[in-house]
This record gives structure tokens, sequence and C-alpha cells, in this order.
């Protein structure tokens, strides 16, 4: 079975930083390509970011452009999602979820996420 | 503001099919595939159809989709207490280069 385990959520005030890592297990990981998208409490899903296979195409939302940098780690079966300045605006529960074979909004399996709050 | 519009919420009784729409534009919808998520409280969402109208494994085909130009719509049928849910639409954007979500449809089950 395909699993995807979220981890490195926490508490941090305004300004910090925060790495989430995303580790895959049950699959070839080098083989897909991995997102991140959040939900705020009480709110929506909004996709954060995207990273390609081998790392050579990346998008993020614009809401955290110049702020977080997705990366993987095939070797780790992991893909990070470094975050800095951060704001209260971006608490929420970040999931991570793989690609599957259809077009980028595609997302097959998804992990239970890890929560993130952002408060002085 | 989400660029692809759902309904905020949807209901209906037990075994009555309701639809939930999905509208958005030339440079997500009409060009790309859509995707539905299913999210029951507490839990991660689920993927529930994609390539627009396919069912992954497992999917019961009470569920089904349809696009036509730039809206798509998920209808259930036979509806059960426990398609209790949040459902959203997605897709890529091509204008945006990202993927969208709809606001998300809160479905009681009456």
């Amino acid at each position: 079975e395909a699993l995807l385990v979220e981890s490195g959520g926490g508490s941090v005030p305004p300004g910090g930083s925060l790495r989430l890592s995303c580790v895959g297990s049950g699959f070839t990981f080098s083989k897909y390509e991995i997102n991140w998208v959040r939900q705020a409490p009480g709110k929506g899903l909004e996709w954060v970011s995207y990273i390609s296979t081998g790392g050579s195409t990346i998008y993020h939302a614009d809401s955290v452009k110049g702020r977080f940098t997705i990366s993987r780690d095939d070797a780790k079966n992991a893909v990070f999602l470094q975050m800095n300045s951060l704001r209260a605006e971006d608490r929420a529960l970040y999931y991570c979820a793989r690609r599957g074979d259809g077009d980028y909004g595609h997302m097959d399996v998804w992990g239970k996420g890890t929560s993130v709050t952002v408060s002085s | 503001q989400s660029v692809l519009t759902q309904p905020p919420s949807a209901s209906g009784t037990p075994g009555q099919r309701v639809t939930i729409s999905c509208s958005g534009s030339s440079s997500n919808i009409e060009n790309n595939y859509v995707y539905w998520y299913q999210q029951l409280p507490g839990s991660a969402p689920k993927l529930l159809i994609h390539r627009s109208n396919q069912r992954p494994s497992g999917v019961p085909d009470r569920f089904s989709g349809s696009k036509s130009g730039t809206s798509a719509s998920l209808a259930i049928s036979g509806l059960r207490s426990e398609d209790e849910a949040d459902y959203y639409c997605a897709a890529w954007d091509d204008s945006l280069s990202s993927v969208l979500f709809g606001g998300g449809t809160k479905l009681t089950v009456l």
C-alpha cells in the first residue's frame, strides 16, 4: 500500500521558519511527483507547491512564492517544504499528496497532514 | 476567493440524486482535466473522480463526473448517510501554472 507521512509541523512566531518532511513508502518514490496542499482551520483546500521527478520542475502558489521552497531527496524517499518568513495566514494543516498519472491536478495518495501554527 | 466556483452547500435525502457544480474558465477547466476530492470529517482528502469522469478503483459507481466547456459537475446517486462530507473540485490552470481548488461544497444528507 502506498503511504505518505508528513512531519515537522509545530508552532512558530511570525517571521519564523519551519521545514516540513513528507516520506513515502510502498511505492517507488523517485518515479512520482509530489504536491503540498494546505487547509486552514475550518477552510478549504489550497494547493501550495509541486515538485517533479528529479526536482527539475517546481511550482509554488503566488501566496508562498519567495518564502517557501520545495525540494526532494529520493535516497531518503522524502520531499521537503522549507517555510520561511511565516505569517499568521500560513497557519494550516499541511498535506503532501502524490501526483497520479493524469495531469497536475491528479493527487491519488494523500498523507494525514502535519499542523503548522504561526503565533506570537 | 477561489477561481473555481462551487456552491458552499448541498443537501439531499437518502436515495436521492444530488449534483455539485464547479465553474471555471478556459485556462483551467476547459483545457484540462477536472478532479473531485471527498473529505470526510476529520480525514484527509480522497480522490473521487479523475480525468473529469473516471472513477478510481474502489469508488462506487454512484459517483460520476462530467465536464462541458468551462464547467464541471459531480453527481451522486442513491445518496447515503456516509456520503456526508466536503467535496472539492480541482484543475490545473495554464495561466497561473498552479493547481486550483474550488472553495468546497458541504454535502448534508437529511
